[in-house]
């Protein structure tokens, strides 16, 4: 099992540009879920999917940012433009959501955004 | 709404001392509770969970939490701690009706001195 995977782990860009951060969850795992980390605020829940379906987006901070799930094993979260207060470090988690939100979260290691 | 509240954002011990981590919990349901590690530059690994049962709960590396419904906590011990410890621990509490993702609370970083 190669866990969740994160693609980039690290991410520079110039404010106003668009960025776009990935992620493979474990396969089998049908919840999926996205958290933002800094350092201010900790760890943030942004949105989480369930069966490919987004469940609750209340933590997006704004317009700027979306997210999607084209199918089981793939997502993205997608920041258009780009600020430097987005700069933090984004990870995605999945779970098995058959045996409910007890199950564990399993996280990836993260991608470090830092905006300029 | 659940939540957690970690006491001490930053804890130190000595290399073979205790290390006692405090959360505290509210919740309007039984709560399912848990314990993550982050280590530096990598995601959050579950170090151990309550749900029901025994409130004595055992984890991975020697550490263990004790679930106290009189005082609302989940404190997370160790014995004798050692330098490879050393990371943020975050505690998360879940409604037992499972519908609900973690809520976390903002974290411990413990320093181990040798």
């Amino acid at each position: 099992d190669a866990g969740v995977i994160q693609s980039p782990r690290h991410e520079v860009t110039e404010m106003g540009q668009e960025v776009t951060l990935r992620c493979k969850p474990i396969s089998g795992h049908n919840s999926l879920f996205w958290y933002r980390q800094t350092m201010m605020r900790g760890l943030e829940l942004l949105i989480y999917f369930n069966n490919n379906v987004p469940i609750d987006d209340s933590g997006m901070p704004e317009d700027r940012f979306s997210a999607k799930m084209p199918n089981a094993s793939f997502s993205t979260l997608k920041i258009q433009p780009s600020e430097p207060r987005d700069s933090a470090v984004y990870f995605c988690a999945s779970s098995s959501a058959k045996r409910g939100y007890n199950s564990p979260l399993h996280f990836g290691n993260g991608t470090r955004l830092t905006v300029t | 709404a659940q939540s957690v509240t970690q006491l001490g954002s930053h804890v130190s011990v000595s290399e073979g001392a205790l290390v006692l981590l405090r959360c505290n919990y509210s919740s309007s349901v039984p709560p399912y509770l848990f314990w993550y590690v982050q280590y530096p530059n990598q995601g959050l690994q579950l170090l151990l969970k309550y749900t029901t049962g025994a409130t004595l709960v055992k984890g991975i590396n020697g550490f263990e939490a004790e679930f106290k419904k009189s005082e609302t906590s989940f404190h997370l011990t160790k014995p004798s701690a050692h330098m490879s410890d050393a990371a943020e621990y975050f505690c998360a509490v879940n409604r037992n009706s499972g519908n609900t993702p973690l809520v976390f609370g903002k974290g411990t970083r413990l320093s181990v001195i040798a």
